[in-house]
């Protein structure tokens, strides 16, 4: 079964870019899409994108022009970053496996991004 | 406000059914894009329940089910236990955003 795990800063700065990865173990991350969505706190999901092992990615309009993915095959990771932080992108991010039928079968377990000066 | 309706609470004794809605639109669900459900229990990850509007994966007891008609989707949950008591929420394609969109949640309480 394979196994996800979102790594990176968990303080912010406004303003400042949110970086994360994820790590994909018991399997190839090829041949695959990988996602990231978010949770606020107390709140439902956002999808922020997905990337295939080629490159290509898939935004959401609402965050497309801050949102970059990339991918390393080589280290079975890939990796989000979100530009111009503010308050309002305070949340757990997950990182997921999608099989390209547009859900989520695999789901790491999340970290929590908070913006804050 | 989710592109995707769903009631925020539900909640049902032990060994009971309850179902829990979603409501789209002509975009996504009524487009024919399937729905996926996925069970959230407290401080954990969300995990596939349902996918492909009827569809388990291994390892999902069959107390659960899931249907598609129209513009909505529905998780039926019958014998309710205690460990299901979690946030539920429903998951489809909209083809006007171009995203894939979530329900806002249904907190499910076993009474």
């Amino acid at each position: 079964q394979v196994q996800l795990q979102e790594s990176g800063p968990g303080l912010v700065k406004p303003s400042e870019t949110l970086s994360l990865t994820c790590t994909v173990s018991g399997g190839s991350i090829s041949s695959y899409y990988w996602s990231w969505i978010r949770q606020p706190a107390g709140k439902g999901l956002e999808w922020i994108g997905r990337i295939y092992t080629s490159g290509s990615t898939n935004y959401n309009p609402s965050l497309k022009s801050r949102v970059t993915m990339s991918v390393d095959t080589s280290k079975n990771q890939f990796s989000l970053k979100l530009s111009s932080v503010t308050a309002a992108d305070t949340a757990v991010y997950y990182c997921a496996r999608d099989r390209g039928l547009r859900f989520m079968t695999d789901w790491g377990q999340g970290t929590l991004v908070t913006v804050s000066s | 406000q989710s592109v995707l309706t769903q009631p925020p609470s539900v909640s049902g004794a032990p060994g009971q059914r309850v179902t829990i809605s979603c409501t789209g639109s002509s975009s996504n669900i009524g487009a024919g894009y399937d729905v996926h459900w996925y069970q959230q229990l407290p401080g954990t990850a969300p995990k596939l329940l349902i996918y492909g509007n009827s569809n388990r994966p291994s390892g999902v007891p069959d107390r659960f089910s899931g249907s598609k008609s129209g513009t909505s989707a529905s998780l039926a949950i019958t014998g309710l236990q205690a460990e299901d008591e979690a946030d539920y929420y429903c998951q489809s394609y909209d083809s006007s955003l171009s995203v894939l969109v979530f329900g806002g949640g249904t907190k499910l309480t076993v009474l």
